[in-house]
């Protein structure tokens, strides 16, 4: 079973601080995706990688970073947090494109992320 | 740009009957991925069912099925004889094969079960 898991299930901040939210994947994925998702929008995607240390902005990258140091590891990081970053974050991950492209994303559970 | 609707915020079926999910999305491509999502409440989010474009036969899995009308681009989700364990929020997705990985989500519908 492919197993993607998120360092915190629920995390409070304050305005202006670094948060750190980490995903790890242990399938040997190479791609790997930050999405947030808010009622109404559905998920919108932030960040992908491809590669290690390799990155790709989404559709809505302003006001997050991304690190990806190792392959299994993917980490999004907000440098400044702001109330209109509350929200939820879904990591997801799948192979790279020598797969068949109707393969799925596969999630892990979500940080649900409240800034004070 | 691909854009992905669903009109339908909310849901309600009554145990063991079937229920329509509706879908559409715009597109110029000719070759595409849809996909439907389930995410139970507070669990992760998994692969329902998935449909190639050029495929011309509805795609089913289980009590699963879809209704893909390429020409007025939509997507809709059957579920038949539904269950208590189907009640979470159900997402279309679209994947695009020029720009490969990225999926583009709808906005969600919610589906609750009544026993």
């Amino acid at each position: 079973d492919v197993k993607v898991t998120q360092s915190s299930r629920y995390l409070v901040k304050r305005t202006g601080e670094k948060v750190f939210l980490e995903c790890v994947q242990d399938m040997d994925h190479e791609n790997m995706f930050w999405y947030r998702q808010d009622p109404g929008l559905g998920l919108r995607l932030i960040y992908f990688s491809y590669d290690v240390k390799m990155k790709e902005k989404g559709d809505i990258p302003e006001g997050y970073s991304v690190s990806r140091e190792k392959k299994e590891r993917f980490s999004l990081i907000l440098e400044s947090a702001s109330t209109n970053q509350t929200s939820m974050y879904l990591c997801a991950s799948n192979h790279g494109p020598t797969v068949a492209y109707q393969e799925t994303q596969y999630f892990g559970p979500g940080t649900r992320l409240l800034v004070l | 740009a691909q854009t992905v609707t669903q009109s339908q915020p909310e849901m309600s079926v009554q145990e063991a009957e079937t229920v329509t999910l509706s879908c559409t999305y715009d597109t110029s491509e000719s070759d595409y991925y849809l996909f439907w999502y389930k995410q139970p409440p507070s669990r992760q989010m998994i692969l329902v069912i998935r449909q190639e474009a050029y495929k011309q036969q509805n795609a089913t899995e289980n009590r699963f099925s879809v209704n893909f009308q390429k020409a007025a681009k939509s997507f809709s989700l059957k579920i038949s004889d539904s269950q208590l364990g189907d009640a979470a929020m159900y997402f279309c997705a679209y994947r695009s094969l020029e720009y490969g990985n990225k999926l583009v989500f709808g906005a969600g519908t919610i589906l609750r079960v009544k026993s």
